[in-house]
């Protein structure tokens, strides 16, 4: 499985959209862009996740770049329950389900 | 709908005792793993399992064991649990699906070995 970056940390004002980005760039055409968060030392939560194209559900946005070797999770109108750590992962279609977490980035959101 | 339990939630063992940390699922998923975080750290992988009687070693295997006899358990087991064993332990399950399903993660059981 590729290897994600991501900084370690962001803040955001709450109500501002919150932009996170991840660095893969060694990332395979078969792979998939997954995001996870972790609130607080709870099971990290699903967000979203892509292959090539644009996503959006109900909590995020997820944005691939054309050569997929990099992402933005945007977050648009960030809370204070926002705050957690993201994960950037990416994850073979074929893969055993195992998940490999980086060190993610800690998104404090502000009043 | 319970998702995936893990049982107990906090745990203090001395060192040389064994446990088994326990993780079900009730959503018949086929791949259930095993993490753990220590302090200011990522998610490791410890061990890992596709299906009933089948499981392979993560980045962290050293000093535990698994089983998978059903689909729906997948427990943990320190045999002599050690001070480095010390963390946060997570279980999770996956459908098999298309390759591209969520995975979903217990709450947690908390570990320190004295």
């Amino acid at each position: 499985d590729a290897k994600t970056t991501q900084p370690p940390s962001m803040d955001c004002a709450e109500g501002r959209a919150a932009n996170l980005p991840c660095n893969h760039s060694t990332i395979s055409g078969n792979e998939y862009v997954y995001w996870y968060r972790q609130i607080h030392s709870q099971g990290p939560q699903y967000i979203i996740h892509g292959l090539k194209n644009n996503e959006t559900n109900e909590m995020a946005s997820l944005i691939i770049t054309e050569d997929r070797k990099s992402s933005t999770l945007i977050l648009p109108h960030a809370t204070l329950r926002d705050t957690a750590v993201y994960y950037c992962i990416v994850r073979l279609t074929s893969n055993t389900g195992k998940l490999i977490f980086g060190q993610g980035t800690t998104l404090q959101v502000k009043p | 709908n319970a998702g995936v339990t893990q049982t107990p939630k906090f745990q203090v063992l001395k060192t040389g005792q064994s446990m088994t940390l326990q993780c079900a699922q009730d959503m018949n998923h086929e791949y259930m793993s095993w993490y753990r975080q220590d302090p200011g750290m990522g998610l490791r992988l410890i061990h890992y399992s596709v299906g009933a009687g089948i499981t392979d070693q993560g980045e962290v295997p050293n000093g535990y064991n698994v089983s998978r006899s059903t689909t729906e358990d997948f427990p943990l087991r320190l045999l002599s649990a050690a001070p480095s064993q010390t963390s946060v332990y997570f279980c999770a399950s996956r459908g098999q699906g298309w390759g591209n399903t969520e995975a979903f993660f217990g709450q947690g059981t908390r570990l320190t070995v004295v």
